[in-house]
Order: C-alpha cells, then sequence, then structure tokens
C-alpha cells in the first residue's frame, strides 16, 4: 500500500512569489490536513480537508490555502512568500472517520524562501 | 484540544528501557492519547495510542494511570536508531484527527 506522497520534495523561491504543493493521500484515505514545521515554532496546524471541505483551520494568514479535490488529493498554495515562510510542508492523511486518531504523514515539501 | 507537558530532552544508553512522561492536564472524557516519532527531515510516525490503564505493541507500551492527566511512554531496549523526536498528543477520535496539537517533543538521544 503506498505512503503519502508529496510533491516537490525540495523548492527554492523569492519572495513575493507564490508556491503550491501536492499531496496524494493513501488509497481509500478521506482526510488530508497539513502542517507547517519550523526550528522556532515547531509542527503547526495549518488545515484539514475531509471530502473536498475544509473541515479545521489553523491560526495562519490568508496567503495560506488549500483545497482537495474528490480523489482525495489536496493541494496547498502560499502565495507572496515570506521568508519566515521557509519550512518544512506536512501533509498527513487519515480515514477521517470516527475512531481514527492515527495520521499517515509524508515526508514532507521542504520549502526555502530567498 | 488538552495541552501536553514534556520534557525537551533525554539522554540514554543501548539497550536501556527509556520511559517519557507526558502531562495532559485538561484532557477531556472523549480525549485518546497518542505518541509519535520523528527523524529529521521526515514526517511523524504513529507509535502507540491509547485510553486507559496500559497498550503494548511491538514497539511501545504506554502506560496511562487513573486519572488519565498524564501518560508514560515506555521503549524497551533502545537502539542507537531510536534517537528521534517523540511528540505526546491528545487527539479527539472523533472528527477532530486531522487537527493534532503537537507540542515541542522530547528528543531522545541514544549514546553506545
Amino acid at each position: 500500500k503506498a505512503g503519502v506522497t508529496q510533491t516537490p520534495r525540495y523548492l527554492i523561491k523569492t519572495r513575493g512569489q507564490q508556491v503550491t504543493l501536492s499531496c496524494s493521500p493513501i488509497s481509500g484515505h478521506r482526510s488530508v490536513s497539513w502542517y507547517q514545521q519550523t526550528p522556532g515554532q515547531g509542527l503547526q496546524f495549518l488545515f484539514e480537508y475531509f471530502s473536498e471541505t475544509q473541515r479545521n483551520k489553523g491560526n495562519f494568514p490568508g496567503r495560506f490555502s488549500g483545497r482537495q479535490f474528490s480523489n482525495s488529493r489536496s493541494e496547498m498554495n502560499v502565495s507572496t512568500l515570506e521568508l519566515g515562510d521557509s519550512a518544512l510542508y506536512l501533509c498527513a492523511s487519515s480515514r477521517g472517520g470516527p475512531g481514527t486518531g492515527e495520521l499517515f504523514f509524508g515526508e514532507g515539501s521542504r520549502l526555502t524562501v530567498l | 484540544l488538552a495541552k501536553t507537558t514534556q520534557p525537551i530532552s533525554m539522554d540514554s544508553y543501548e539497550g536501556q528501557e527509556v520511559n517519557i512522561t507526558c502531562s495532559h492536564n485538561n484532557i477531556a472524557t472523549n480525549d485518546y492519547i497518542t505518541w509519535y516519532q520523528q527523524f529529521p527531515s521526515q514526517g511523524p510516525r504513529f507509535i502507540i495510542q491509547g485510553y486507559k490503564t496500559k497498550v503494548t505493541n511491538e514497539v511501545a507500551s504506554l502506560f496511562i494511570p487513573a486519572d488519565r492527566k498524564s501518560s508514560t511512554l515506555s521503549l524497551p531496549r533502545v537502539s542507537l536508531s531510536d534517537t528521534a523526536v517523540y511528540y505526546c498528543l491528545v487527539v479527539l477520535l472523533d472528527t477532530n484527527a486531522g487537527k493534532s496539537t503537537f507540542g515541542d517533543g522530547t528528543t531522545l538521544t541514544v549514546k553506545p
């Protein structure tokens, strides 16, 4: 069974640009959540999607957005990049229904903003 | 979601048993305790989950006292490859599985 796949694994952008990251969940999983990890702030929740609907949202500015497609694949977008957006962006999938506490994480997309 | 508190770091030696304790004083009735392991530049990996008393799987044991305000992850006979960051989370096993609040984690260093 394939795991969670994130693309691209590494990318470099400059301030002001925008970036789109992609996540393919484990087959059959309907929930996809996104996290930002930085040395200073640790792992922070961005948002969660379930059946194409955003179900939860963390405390991030509107420059951070996401969506989920009918096949459960998800994308997140960051517009007007800032230096502080440099981080490892992690996607996690789960079955999404009651009783599903285990998150399966991908290896992440490491974004560097210059 | 309940806030968790765990030691920032721990050192151990190969072959020893390691116990990492996490406090979660505001845990709610429907919350479960979950532990994850993370290696550098990788996503966290689920280790174990429990509600009360004791849970054991092939890699770890989880001890939860009756008041559930704390929990202890026990790693038997650690090896160098167990050097990682360990996160304790309190998760509502309903619809919020995706909104897990990760604390600072405990950096475990296993020495030869």
